[in-house]
C-alpha cells in the first residue's frame, strides 16, 4: 500500500523557519495537502494543492512540491504554531488516500 | 456558516456492530464528496473511506474493506459509517470531512466522534 513518509518531530526556536518534510513516490504526479492538529482537536487544511493556502491562513505558512517530496514551511514560527503536522496525497490511481505520519513541530 | 456535526459513536464489544452519522449544515451537500478519517488513542490519522458527491463511486482503506460501509443520504445532508465486525483496533475518534471542490483534500471537517471496541 502506498506510504508517505514525515520526520517525527521538528523543533525550532520562536521566529526561525521551520520545515517539514514528506515524502512519497506519487508526489511528483499528485497533490499534497497538509493539516495542522492541536491536541484535542480536530485538523484544520493549513495548505492545498502544494502550495495553495486556504483563507484565514496566516502567511507564514507556505507549501511547496519537488519530486517526491513536498515541504510544509512555517516563517517566523510562533509559539501557537505548535501542533502535529500531517501531509495527505493520493495514490497513483487517485482512488485511495494517505496521510503521512504526522510530525509534531515544537516551537520553544 | 459550514458545519459538520457527526454523532453515533459509544462503547461496542467486539465483533458488534455500529453506524455512525455525520449531518452537514451550511453548503449544498449534494455537491461535495464526503470522507471518514479516523485517529487511534496516541495516534496518527487514518484516511478510512471516501464517497463521491452523488454516492457513484466509494473508496475504502484495505484494513476496512469489507466490513465497513459508507453511503450517503442527500435528502437529509447527512453521509453514513456502517461499521460490521468491529476489532479492538478500529477504536478511534472517527471524523468527517467535506472534499474540496474539484480537489482530493478536505477542508471542512467535524469535531469527531468516538468508538471504543472492548
Amino acid at each position: 500500500s502506498y506510504e508517505l513518509t514525515q520526520a517525527p518531530s521538528v523543533s525550532v526556536s520562536p521566529g526561525q523557519t521551520a520545515r517539514i518534510t514528506c515524502s512519497g513516490d506519487a508526489l511528483p504526479k499528485k497533490y499534497a495537502y497538509w493539516y495542522q492538529q492541536k491536541s484535542g482537536q480536530a485538523p484544520v487544511l493549513v495548505i492545498y494543492e502544494d502550495n495553495k493556502r486556504p483563507s484565514g491562513i496566516p502567511e507564514r505558512f507556505s507549501g511547496s512540491s519537488s519530486g517526491t517530496m513536498a515541504t510544509l514551511t512555517i516563517s517566523g514560527a510562533q509559539v501557537e504554531d505548535e501542533a502535529d503536522y500531517y501531509c495527505y496525497s493520493t495514490g497513483s490511481t487517485g482512488n485511495h488516500r494517505v496521510f503521512g505520519g504526522g510530525t509534531k513541530l515544537t516551537v520553544l | 456558516q459550514v458545519h459538520l456535526v457527526e454523532s453515533g459513536g459509544g462503547v461496542v464489544q467486539p465483533g458488534r456492530s455500529l453506524r455512525l452519522s455525520c449531518a452537514a449544515s451550511g453548503f449544498t451537500f449534494s455537491s461535495y464528496g464526503m470522507h471518514w478519517v479516523r485517529q487511534a488513542p496516541g495516534k496518527g490519522l487514518e484516511w478510512v473511506a471516501v464517497i463521491w458527491f452523488d454516492g457513484s463511486n466509494k473508496y475504502y482503506v484495505d484494513s476496512v474493506k469489507g466490513r465497513f460501509t459508507i453511503s450517503r443520504d442527500n435528502s437529509k445532508n447527512t453521509v453514513y459509517l456502517q461499521m460490521n465486525s468491529l476489532r479492538a483496533e478500529d477504536t478511534a475518534v472517527y471524523y468527517c470531512a467535506r472534499e474540496i471542490e474539484a480537489s482530493a483534500g478536505m477542508d471542512v471537517w467535524g469535531q469527531g466522534t468516538t468508538v471504543t471496541v472492548s
